[in-house]
C-alpha cells in the first residue's frame, strides 16, 4: 500500500535558522508528492508539489526535491520566520484507483523570535 | 484563495444530539472529502464523493453519513453525537481525480460533544 512517514515534532527553531523536515514514502505506483501547511486555526493549504523524479517544488522560500532513489521529499527552508510556525504535512497521490491522497501525520514547527 | 466554506466554525453539543456539519464550495469541483483530524494532527479520511449522487466511505470507520445532492454542497451528519466524536472536521475539494490535483481545504469545524 501507500504510506508517508514524517519526522516527529515539534521542531523548535530560532528565527533565521535552517529548517529540514524529513519525509519518506512508499507507493505502489509512481506518485506525485506534495507539502501542505496548516496555520493555527485554519485548514490545510498546498505549499508546493513535484510530479516526477528530480523535480524541485518551491514556494515562499521553501523547497523540496523528489528523490526517487531514496523515496524522499524533504522540506527545507534556509531562514525560517516566526510566521512559518505551523503544522506541515507531506502527502502523495498515485494514479489508479480513487486518487485519494495519502497524508503523513504532520510535523509541528515552532519558530521563536 | 480557497472558496470552500464550513459552518459552524465551533460547535458544542450534548450527547445524543443529531448534528449536521455544512460544507460548500463555489469552484465547481467534482470531488469532495471529509477528514477527521485528531489532537495529534493526523488526518483520517471518513467520506468522499466523486460527484453528485456519489458517496464513498473512507479509511476511518465512522458513524456519520454524507450526501451529495448538489455539486457545491457536501454535508456531514451525525445521527447521535457521542464524546468520542469530539474532534476537528475538515472538508476539502478538488477539480477531478488526478494525481496532480491539489486539495482545497475549508477552515474546519471544531466539534465538542459533552
Amino acid at each position: 500500500g501507500n504510506s508517508v512517514t514524517q519526522m516527529e515534532g515539534p521542531v523548535t527553531l530560532s528565527e533565521e535558522a535552517f529548517l529540514t523536515i524529513n519525509c519518506t514514502y512508499t507507493a505502489t505506483g509512481y506518485p506525485s508528492l506534495f507539502w501542505y501547511v496548516q496555520y493555527p486555526g485554519e485548514g490545510l493549504q498546498l505549499l508546493l508539489k513535484a510530479t516526477k523524479a528530480d523535480d524541485k517544488g518551491s514556494n515562499k522560500g521553501f523547497e523540496a526535491t523528489y528523490r526517487k532513489e531514496t523515496t524522499s521529499f524533504h522540506l527545507e527552508k534556509g531562514s525560517v520566520q516566526v510566521s512559518d510556525s505551523a503544522v506541515y504535512f507531506c502527502a502523495l497521490s498515485v494514479a489508479g484507483g480513487s486518487y485519494i491522497p495519502t497524508f503523513g501525520r504532520g510535523t509541528s514547527l515552532i519558530v521563536h523570535p | 484563495e480557497a472558496d470552500i466554506y464550513q459552518t459552524p466554525r465551533y460547535l458544542v453539543i450534548g450527547t445524543g444530539k443529531k448534528i449536521t456539519l455544512e460544507c460548500s464550495q463555489t469552484m465547481g469541483h467534482d470531488k469532495m472529502y471529509w477528514y477527521q483530524q485528531d489532537p495529534g494532527m493526523e488526518l483520517h479520511l471518513i467520506h468522499y464523493s466523486y460527484g453528485v449522487n456519489s458517496t464513498e466511505k473512507g479509511d476511518l470507520s465512522s458513524e456519520s453519513t454524507v450526501s451529495r445532492i448538489r455539486t457545491e454542497h457536501f454535508p456531514l451528519t451525525l445521527e447521535s453525537a457521542r464524546p468520542s466524536h469530539t474532534s476537528q472536521y475538515l472538508c476539502a475539494s478538488s477539480v477531478r481525480a488526478s494525481t496532480n490535483e491539489k486539495l482545497f481545504f475549508g477552515s474546519g469545524t471544531q466539534l465538542s460533544v459533552l
